[in-house]
């Protein structure tokens, strides 16, 4: 089974700053395979990046996803206020087929 | 409006039963894979059922194995969890989620969630 970790577990920026949150897998994940969701308080995860770098409708350009094999890394050009959140990534597996999460990266106010 | 709207959740005792229920609207749900997700209170998201669109394909995972069983209807738009032998460790908030795409499987909608709760 592979295993996301994420990076950093808190990472503490102002608004206007660019954020750097890496997902990094026990094994090789197809970049299909990736995806990247934020989840606010009280909220369910909404979907970001797919495609492990295509943005879901309505997601803003200031979200970018990149990486390939065993790193990938979700970026966010220049925070806004309401980019503070959790952030997920998933992978999909196809043997045995399932779904594993990384255990979030807190993305606080500095 | 496109939405899923989860609902069963409660108090049960360890060793209890509870069935709960997904409804959906807005799409046509017979076309999407429907998973459940969960989360435990402060904790992340873990995956715990897939099914396909015509529920030729059922999976689980390893913590809910034999215990769980996913379920849908397609005419009444309404994906299912039956959740027996429930234990501490099952408490969390349960999604249900479609899969957007079944080349990339992501989720791309979620419901709001389902509060579980297992204690004596």
């Amino acid at each position: 089974e592979i295993v996301l970790t994420q990076s950093p577990g808190t990472l503490s920026l102002s608004p206007g700053e660019r954020a750097t949150l890496s997902c990094r897998a026990s094994q090789s994940v197809s970049s299909s395979y990736l995806a990247w969701y934020q989840q606010k308080p009280g909220q369910a995860p909404r979907l970001l990046i797919y495609g492990a770098s295509s943005r879901a409708t309505g997601i803003p350009d200031r979200f970018s996803g990149s990486g390939s094999g065993t790193d990938f890394t979700l970026t966010i050009s220049r925070l806004e206020p309401e980019d503070f959140a959790v952030y997920y990534c998933q992978q999909y597996g196809s043997s045995p087929k399932s779904y594993t999460f990384g255990q979030g990266t807190k993305l606080e106010i500095k | 409006e496109v939405q899923l709207v989860e609902s069963g959740g409660g108090l049960v005792k360890p060793g209890g039963s509870l069935r709960l229920s997904c409804a959906a609207s807005g799409f046509t749900f017979s076309s999407y894979s429907m998973n459940w997700v969960r989360q435990a209170p402060g904790k992340g998201l873990e995956w715990v059922s897939s099914i396909s669109s015509s529920s030729s394909y059922i999976y689980y995972a390893d913590s809910v194995k034999g215990r769980f069983t996913i379920s849908r209807d397609n005419a009444k738009n309404s994906l299912y969890l039956q959740m027996n032998s429930l234990r501490a460790e099952d408490t969390a908030v349960y999604y249900c989620a479609r899969v957007g795409n079944s080349y990339y499987w992501y989720f791309d909608l979620w419901g709001r969630g389902t509060l579980v709760t297992v204690s004596s």
